[in-house]
């Protein structure tokens, strides 16, 4: 599976949106790109997961760059509960296991 | 709808005893996943399961570790004998076996292994 690059922390003001980058400029063509976050204490959390259209779905927004080498999670209007380490992963069509990275710590401020 | 349930949520042990780990999950799921998070590391997969039968243990560290998944229900992870590297948290996920493999995995709230 292709490796994803995610900035290691980003900060957000509570009420607006949260946007969190993802690299994955050696993403093959039929490798999709999921989401998940795991908040303090909890599992892991699928948020969102798209091949090459935008996604939308009542956690997030998903967009995928035209050439597929990056994307960008949207979080519309960020609570204080969205404070959660995010998970940019590349999973290849018929892969089972998913491959964790660092990810992105988020914080939200009031 | 229950979600996938762990038990225990703590462990504390001694070097060398024994502890064995339980997830239940959500029902009519028969993909089942282990994986753990040890200190200041990132989330490894252990294992998968589909029903009752190994179908991936790359992941699984070595021979201290035996998971089972009779009747392709529950799980249980039996670390014997436990060393203190084995301390973190343990994470079970389930999903559907879909044709599409677009599957989303449900996770557990984790077990934290403590190995002193």
């Amino acid at each position: 599976d292709a490796k994803t690059t995610q900035p290691p922390s980003m900060d957000c003001a509570e009420g607006r949106a949260a946007n969190l980058p993802c690299n994955h400029s050696t993403i093959s063509g039929n490798e999709y790109v999921y989401w998940y976050r795991q908040i303090h204490s909890q599992g892991p959390q699928y948020i969102i997961h798209g091949l090459k259209n935008n996604e939308t779905n009542e956690m997030a927004s998903l967009i995928i760059t035209e050439d597929r080498k990056s994307s960008t999670l949207i979080l519309p209007h960020a609570t204080l509960r969205d404070t959660a380490v995010y998970y940019c992963i590349v999973r290849s069509q018929g892969a089972q296991k998913l491959v964790f990275g660092q990810g992105t710590r988020l914080t939200i401020n009031p | 709808e229950a979600g996938v349930t762990q038990f225990p949520s703590h462990s504390v042990i001694e070097k060398g005893q024994t502890v064995t780990l339980r997830c239940d999950p959500i029902s009519g799921h028969d993909n089942l996943y282990w994986y753990r998070r040890v200190m200041g590391k990132e989330i490894k997969f252990l294992l998968h399961f589909v029903k009752e039968s190994k179908q991936d243990e790359s992941g699984m560290p070595n021979n201290r570790f035996l998971a089972e998944r009779t009747g392709g229900t529950y799980s249980t992870l039996k670390v014997q004998p436990a060393e203190l590297e084995d301390s973190g948290v343990y994470f079970c996920a389930s999903s559907q076996v879909t044709r599409t493999t677009n599957e989303k995995l449900f996770f557990g709230s984790g077990t934290q292994l403590s190995v002193l």
